[in-house]
């Protein structure tokens, strides 16, 4: 079945260590790849996307995602948290048909620990 | 930068109730999309349009409906709230990149 997956439901890190949030998709073609960033409360933040071209994509809060067709993968990573990227994290897929309408994973929880 | 306005932060609506949940945006886009977002179950795509007067049903659209009047408007409708229609409600317009701007959410209660 076509899918967005990201194994992980929730995640603890030390703040200053580094983050990697996994994706997977599973669709016969490549789709357009985002990351999304919800704070409590409020609506989802486009972090980034990939669409073509260089696999390693920049986006912002200092977050970057890196594509890897062979393992139909999207994941997400920043180098140093910080206690502000506490958050739950969004991979979603889009294809240019329907609208372009976006199917989400179910979510990532990071917890940010001092 | 786009904005997309959900006029109601919160609701309480009584089971039966016919329920209108507003959504504006102002960068002219085409298409606008109503998700829901449950605890386990992420974001669920209930309606979506691709121009005024223009509608698809997504994934969950049983016991809503939509108008699209306006471009820059797209409103949900309950028919009639029931308490498993509780949940947090998102609009989204989507850029030409295909990314999606959010509003703040509306967060539905039925009681």
């Amino acid at each position: 079945a076509q899918s967005v997956t990201q194994p992980d439901i929730h995640i603890t890190v030390s703040e200053g260590a580094s983050l990697e949030l996994r994706c997977n998709y599973s669709y016969g073609a490549t789709p357009y790849l985002f990351w999304y960033v919800q704070s409590p409360g409020q609506g989802l933040q486009l972090l980034l996307k990939y669409f073509s071209g260089d696999t390693l994509v920049q986006g912002i809060k200092g977050f970057e995602a890196e594509f890897k067709r062979s393992q139909s993968s999207f994941n997400l990573r920043k180098p140093s948290v910080h206690w502000s990227d506490a958050a739950e994290y969004f991979c979603a897929v889009a294809f240019n048909t329907n609208a372009g309408k976006s199917t989400f994973g179910d979510g990532t929880t990071l917890t940010v620990k001092p | 930068d786009v904005k997309v306005t959900q006029s109601s932060r919160y609701l309480v609506k009584r089971t039966g109730e016919k329920v209108f949940l507003e959504c504006v945006q102002d960068m002219d886009h085409e298409n606008m999309f109503w998700y829901r977002q449950d605890p386990g179950l992420g974001l669920r795509l209930i309606y979506f349009s691709y121009d005024v007067k223009m509608k698809e049903k997504g994934d969950i659209p049983e016991g809503y409906s939509v108008s699209r009047e306006k471009k820059e408007r797209f409103s949900l409708i309950l028919e009639s709230a029931s308490t498993n229609q509780t949940s947090m409600y998102l609009c989204a317009s989507r850029t030409g990149d295909y990314g999606y701007t959010f509003g703040s959410g509306t967060r539905l209660t039925v009681v």
